[in-house]
């Protein structure tokens, strides 16, 4: 069973753009919700996080969004730049337990 | 430097012959982890460690080992590999299970043939 469902697989934006990456979660226990970042040939990076008692979290060109209600978290990368190309994954962890569910993954290229 | 490091980094090996992919942290954390990622699963956990002596099952803890003798160590053992563990293998570590930043490895690129 699938806990943390990500969309989609694998997306291309041009330079400048915004990309999107969408997350769902099924379990209402969860309670922190990161996202990490993986260069090739690299482990994976966290990048940004969130808790449910906040809407929006935004650290420079990153936004995370949360919707409580409708259990599904995205992570925004405004003005894309070909550095920003990389694997994203979604995560979801239960308060006091270290363990993090990891979604599939999203390939992004940003193209120059 | 703080950092997690894995060894080997590549490894090529036959079904049947025992190995351990060796992890080890210089962050004095407590929380240790196991994953393997496989093309469209994403990072699965196979074991993790909340401390010294202290190891749990993840989500595919099949085929493994661990050991948590030491608080900075943390090997992978898989005692009688299969191809169907053909992977890339992180390690993590945290620097305790009430802290969810998990600081990964550089992985392990394991070939079982």
């Amino acid at each position: 069973q699938q806990q943390v469902k990500q969309s989609p697989q694998s997306l291309i934006v041009q330079k400048g753009g915004i990309s999107i990456i969408n997350c769902a979660y099924e379990n209402t226990a969860f309670d922190y919700f990161p996202w990490y970042q993986q260069f090739p040939g690299k482990g994976p990076a966290l990048l940004i996080a969130i808790r449910p008692d906040v809407s929006e979290k935004k650290e420079g060109r990153f936004t995370i969004s949360f919707n409580k209600s409708a259990k599904q978290f995205s992570l925004h990368i405004m003005d894309s730049q070909p550095g920003d190309s990389a694997t994203y994954f979604c995560a979801a962890a239960y308060s006091g337990y270290s363990t993090l569910t990891f979604g599939k993954g999203t390939m992004l290229l940003v193209s120059p | 430097e703080a950092q997690v490091t894995q060894n080997p980094r590549y490894l090529i090996t036959v079904t049947g012959k025992k190995l351990t992919v060796t992890c080890s942290q210089n962050m004095n954390h407590e929380y240790m982890s196991w994953y393997r990622q496989d093309p469209g699963l994403g990072l699965r956990q196979i074991y993790y460690s909340m401390n010294v002596e202290v190891t749990d099952k993840g989500d595919v803890p099949e085929g493994y080992k661990v050991s948590r003798k030491e608080k900075r160590n943390f090997p992978l053992i898989l005692e009688s590999p299969s191809p169907n563990q053909t992977s890339l293998y992180f390690c993590a570590s945290s620097l305790n299970p009430d802290r969810y930043e998990q600081y990964f490895g550089p992985g392990t690129r394991l070939t079982v043939t």
